[in-house]
């Protein structure tokens, strides 16, 4: 069975253009949470669904940040315009049980605004 | 601010010896999940303990939780050179809907 899988892999853009990022969950997982990871920051959950419903997004920096669920096996986040401090990898993992429990991720994508 | 430390922030030992790992939080917790995470990839649930759970074993994996103590120890006996990653614990707080991750413990493995 397939993992949590995200594209692209990596990311460059110039400040100020709009990036998307997307994720396609494992089949069967109702949960689906955005990450971003920094070395200063650490992994820093941005925001989480339930059956395609945003449940908690107070983790989002700014307006500059959204999220979709359209549908139970698709998600994105966008940036937009994106910025140099928005460099990082950002993740998305899913989960079958609920927030509180067993989390899969995917592989990442490593953004790098310049 | 982060909960759930871990503690030492590295660790470099040989092939064959043991690694323990340390998570320390300040909040009454649900569970505590460890995560480990080779360079370059996602992090991988490797074991979760419930609250009322003192020790809980998977393979060569051993944690420990001590709610009195607010810590955990992620002990793996018998390392490998493959088992070099950064190790992550996640806490399940009560009354909140998320895991919060630690920096992590890099170990690094010597063959």
């Amino acid at each position: 069975d397939a993992g949590v899988i995200q594209s692209p892999r990596h990311e460059v853009t110039e400040m100020g253009q709009e990036v998307t990022l997307r994720c396609k969950p494992i089949s069967g997982h109702d949960y689906l949470f955005w990450y971003r990871q920094t070395m200063m920051r650490g992994l820093e959950l941005l925001i989480y669904f339930n059956n395609n419903v945003p449940i908690d997004d107070s983790g989002m920096p700014e307006d500059r940040f959204s999220a979709k669920m359209p549908n139970a096996s698709f998600s994105t986040l966008k940036i937009q315009p994106s910025e140099p401090r928005d460099s990082a990898v950002y993740f998305c993992a899913s989960s079958l049980r609920g927030p509180n429990y067993e989390q899969y991720f995917g592989p990442g994508t490593r953004l790098t605004v310049t | 601010s982060q909960q759930g430390e871990e503690d030492p922030q590295a660790l470099s030992i040989q092939e064959g010896e043991n690694a323990t790992m340390n998570c320390s939080y300040k909040t009454s917790i649900n569970n505590l999940q460890w995560y480990r995470q080779n360079s370059g990839r996602g992090l991988v649930h490797l074991i979760l303990i419930r609250s009322n759970e003192r020790e809980k074993h998977s393979g060569r994996l051993r944690v420990t939780l001590d709610t009195s103590k607010k810590s955990s120890s992620l002990l793996i006996t018998a390392s490998r050179a493959a088992d070099t990653a950064s190790y992550f614990c996640a806490k399940a707080q009560g009354g909140s809907e998320k895991l919060v991750f630690g920096k992590g413990t890099k170990l690094t493995v010597n063959p």
